[in-house]
């Protein structure tokens, strides 16, 4: 079965501290994509990162960095100098190749206070 | 980049009517898309996958007479709640597969259904 977990319901920062998310996934596909959303209060969904199941390279995006470890099926994210911008619920999610289909994890809620 | 749009963004209705909402691909073509619902501070759940010119495909627990899906065109879905209740209530989110480049998805703004 798939299974995309996010441990961390709910975190609470100061400005400026750094902040990391985690996602633990499950699957046997061999080839899988795994993604993080933004979503604001207003609801959309903020594309971040793909991330293909081959490519265990970290990525640093301005002040957002992944870190993708397959040994330990984790896929976690982190924030640097965290804004009040950053406030938003984060979504993990586990693709599957072949068919296109998201499961996502549960969300962790950031608040990032002034 | 490529854009997804849903409309309407926001829908209240009363209990019993139909609620139709669309998902558009407006600058890719889409041979599938999926449908998600979100309930308030939960998870997004797929409901559905819709390829176009097939029928739908529902996950488990789905009501496939509830929620209609035609996916007439390659930029076009449409989700239709019938005979909406307060418990249909929720954020629905589309997103739209674009051909050629395998895992590539964008989501729609999503829609908020309030049912009173």
């Amino acid at each position: 079965a798939q299974k995309v977990t996010q441990a961390q319901t709910e975190i609470s920062v100061v400005e400026k501290e750094d902040v990391t998310l985690d996602c633990v996934y499950e699957t046997r596909d061999t080839t899988y994509y795994l993604f993080w959303y933004k979503q604001p209060p207003s609801g959309e969904l903020v594309f971040l990162i793909r991330r293909n199941s081959f490519d265990e390279q970290n990525e640093i995006s301005g002040r957002y960095s992944w870190n993708f470890q397959k040994s330990t099926s984790s896929f976690n994210f982190t924030i640097t100098a965290s804004q009040v911008v950053d406030s938003a619920v984060y979504f993990c999610a586990l693709g599957s190749s072949n068919t296109g289909k998201l499961i996502f994890g549960q969300g962790t809620t950031l608040q990032v206070k002034p | 980049g490529a854009v997804v749009s849903q409309h309407p963004s926001w829908v209240i209705c009363k209990s019993g009517t139909s609620v139709k909402i669309e998902c558009r691909s407006l600058d890719f073509q889409a041979t599938t898309m999926f449908w998600y619902r979100q309930f308030p501070k939960q998870s997004l759940m797929l409901m559905a996958t819709s390829n176009e010119g097939s029928k739908a495909t529902y996950e488990q627990g789905v009501e496939k007479d509830k929620f209609l899906i035609n996916h007439a065109s390659l930029t076009l879905s449409t989700l239709t709640v019938t005979s909406a209740h307060p418990e249909d209530s929720s954020f629905y989110i589309c997103s739209a597969r674009s051909q050629g480049i395998i895992g590539e998805l964008f989501f729609g703004e999503g829609s908020r259904l309030t049912v009173l």
